[in-house]
């Protein structure tokens, strides 16, 4: 029962570099989430989806896009990145939107 | 002001105490309140969820919801070294997950 799994774990960029992280959810959800988690933050919603085809902006998108071609899947893409988005970054899922969240194992990002 | 507070900690405590862990939120419409526990280098985990106000317990754990006063509580009898992880609160208003809020999470040690 693999949950959500997010691939890489750990990952270093250069500033400029770009690089796609992949989050994929083999429990049939419709809304899947990108977060990002900084110290005294908290998790930041930077986008979401609430299906197959859908994607729209959280609380903090600039820097960052996504696409969700297949439902089980949600990718987050960093055109040139910045030492502003080394971060973890976490991806969930839920069934309805207003329940129960499952969330990835993180990934460490660090730009240098 | 922030949407949700939760004091950052971190909080230490003996083995066996009795934890209350608090979030306060200013926004009305919430309707979902949810705890997470997320130990370290893990993704988060649901711990309690409760709709609306009023008191849900689960072993050796007791939600509370005050919705007049816009605060939740976490409590936490009997506390184990394995209860050790950081604690968010999380809210939601309606069905659509761009609403579900975290607070930044309180940092628990309990020592043995």
């Amino acid at each position: 029962n693999a949950g959500v799994t997010q691939t890489p774990k750990f990952r270093v960029l250069k500033t400029g570099q770009s690089m796609t992280l992949l989050c994929a959810q083999d429990m049939n959800h419709e809304y899947m989430y990108w977060y990002r988690q900084d110290p005294g933050m908290g998790l930041r919603l930077i986008h979401y989806s609430v299906g197959e085809g859908t994607t729209a902006k959280g609380e903090v998108p600039d820097g960052y896009n996504v696409s969700r071609l297949k439902k089980q899947n949600f990718l987050l893409g960093l055109e040139s990145a910045a030492p502003s988005q080394t971060s973890v970054y976490f991806c969930a899922s839920t069934v309805n939107g207003a329940t129960e969240a499952f969330f990835g194992q993180g990934t460490r990002l660090t730009v240098v | 002001q922030k949407e949700v507070e939760q004091d950052p900690g971190p909080l230490s405590v003996p083995e066996g105490a009795i934890v209350s862990l608090n979030c306060t939120y200013s926004n009305s419409a919430f309707q979902y309140f949810m705890w997470y526990r997320q130990y370290s280098r893990k993704g988060p985990e649901l711990l309690m969820y409760t709709y609306s106000s009023g008191n849900k317990e689960d072993g050796r754990f007791t939600a509370q919801v005050d919705k007049s006063s816009k605060y939740i509580s976490l409590f936490i009898r009997d506390s184990q070294p394995s209860d050790s992880a950081t604690y968010l609160c999380a809210m939601s208003g309606d069905n659509y997950g761009q609403n579900f809020v975290f607070g930044p999470g309180t940092r628990l040690s309990v020592l043995p």
